[in-house]
């Protein structure tokens, strides 16, 4: 079955220590985005990429950084300067980025990431 | 920064009880809406994308409204079960921009 696939489910790490979410899709879909979640809120884009080896930032992506040098795969590191990394981590990928926003969101089920 | 609020932010009802809830979005430059269910321990799934100004989706139990012109979309599911308990998010597309979420709905169902 396709689908879009995040690991590890859970993640600890010590605060100033850099940590990679994985996440890997074999729908074929050309656009990949990472979301987070915090209590309370909406989600909000990072990071996206439209194509390989081509990425943007997205409305909070101090802190992070991301590469997409295959379609299959969009690794997110959270960086020691995210002020506040403790979140849930969801990734998503569409079958394009289409002007119209018509193409709908697949997603992964998320990484829960601890940081103390 | 868009503004997307989703009302109420939680919500309790009965097995067999008909319920509705609202996404409230900007109205002007707008593109679509979108729907997603997000079912505890698994990934939000897309419900469904409306694009035109008094366009009616359904799905089942589950049917959306859109108006573009007031800015808002109501999801309505008819004689709610308790598999349809979920947390329930809109998010909206307007030019030049990406996909702003809504706050989400949790519905509970009580068997």
């Amino acid at each position: 079955d396709g689908g879009i696939t995040q690991s590890p489910k859970y993640l600890f790490r010590k605060e100033g220590q850099n940590v990679t979410l994985s996440c890997e899709q074999n729908l074929n879909h050309d656009a990949m985005y990472w979301y987070r979640q915090d209590p309370g809120q909406g989600l909000r884009l990072i990071y996206y990429s439209q194509i390989v080896n081509d990425f943007q930032k997205g409305d909070i992506a101090e802190g992070y950084s991301v590469s997409r040098e295959k379609k299959e795969s969009f690794p997110l590191t959270v960086t020691s300067a995210q002020k506040n990394p403790t979140a849930f981590y969801l990734c998503a990928s569409s079958k394009s980025m289409d002007v119209w926003g018509i193409s709908p969101l697949h997603f992964g089920n998320g990484t829960r990431l601890t940081v103390t | 920064i868009l503004n997307v609020e989703q009302s109420p932010q939680s919500l309790h009802v009965q097995e067999g009880d008909s319920t509705n809830f609202t996404c409230s979005f900007p109205s002007s430059n707008f593109y679509a809406l979108h729907w997603y269910r997000w079912e505890t321990a698994k990934s939000p799934e897309a419900l469904f994308v409306m694009t035109l100004n008094g366009d009616e989706k359904k799905k089942g139990r589950i049917s959306a409204t859109l108006n573009t012109k007031e800015g808002y979309s109501y999801l309505y599911i008819k004689g709610s079960q308790p598999e349809d308990s979920a947390t329930y998010l809109c998010a909206f597309y307007n030019a030049g921009n990406m996909l702003t979420f809504g706050g989400g709905t949790r519905l509970m169902v009580k068997p």
